[in-house]
């Protein structure tokens, strides 16, 4: 069985700009959630994905917004970056069915905001 | 945002030793779960724990659920030089219709040669 598969693994943005990053998850997982991570504040989580539809939301800006796919398949964006946006983002993806809270993550996108 | 209190924030040991580590929280969680990090990689899954008291077993790995629902104990046994990175707690709050994971501070494992 495949893992969670998260494009691109690195990139480099600069201040304003805005960036999609994209995660499938593992086949027959339905929920995806994003969780960013850095240095000073550790993984947080940024927002769930269910059925196309957003179940749960992190204490982040309104710059910071995703989407999910039929295929489930999810993308985030963040608009108008900022220099403290640099960070891991991870993607997660669990079989919400088996209600067993296990997240299964990708290896993550590292995002540097110059 | 939130972060749960996990210590000791970092190890050094010599390869063989046995490891402890342990997560506190002032909320009551439902399910207790460990991953491991290595350095680019995203959290692997170590053991999960879903009751009060649960002690539960991954080979050298060994997790223990909290009688008080807010703490967690990982241990390590006969360390081996694979064992090096990065251990997070994580909890989650609701049995049901929740996958939002709180994470701990984590604990860096070194192992000195």
């Amino acid at each position: 069985k495949a893992g969670v598969t998260q494009t691109p693994r690195y990139l480099i943005k600069t201040r304003g700009q805005q960036v999609t990053l994209s995660c499938s998850p593992i086949s027959g997982h339905r929920s995806v959630s994003w969780y960013q991570q850095t240095p000073g504040q550790g993984l947080q989580f940024l927002f769930e994905y269910f059925s196309e539809t957003q179940r749960n939301k992190g204490n982040f800006p309104g710059r910071f917004s995703g989407r999910q796919f039929s295929n489930s398949r999810s993308e985030m964006n963040v608009s108008t970056l900022e220099l403290g946006d640099s960070a891991l983002y991870l993607c997660a993806s669990s079989d919400r069915r088996r209600n067993t809270g296990e997240l299964f993550f990708g290896e993550g996108s590292r995002l540097t905001v110059l | 945002g939130q972060q749960l209190n996990q210590s000791p924030q970092s190890m050094f040991i010599q390869e063989g030793e046995d490891v402890s580590m342990n997560c506190t929280s002032s909320s009551i969680f439902n399910t207790w779960l460990w991953y491991k990090q290595d350095p680019g990689e995203g959290p692997v899954l170590l053991i999960a724990l879903y009751k009060a008291g649960e002690l539960t077993s991954n080979g050298r790995l060994t997790a223990q659920f909290g009688i008080t629902r807010k703490d967690s104990f990982l241990n390590i046994s006969a360390s081996i030089p694979s064992d090096v990175g990065i251990y997070f707690c994580a909890g989650r709050l609701s049995n049901f219709g929740n996958e939002k994971l709180t994470f701990g501070t984590g604990t860096r494992l070194t192992i000195i040669p």
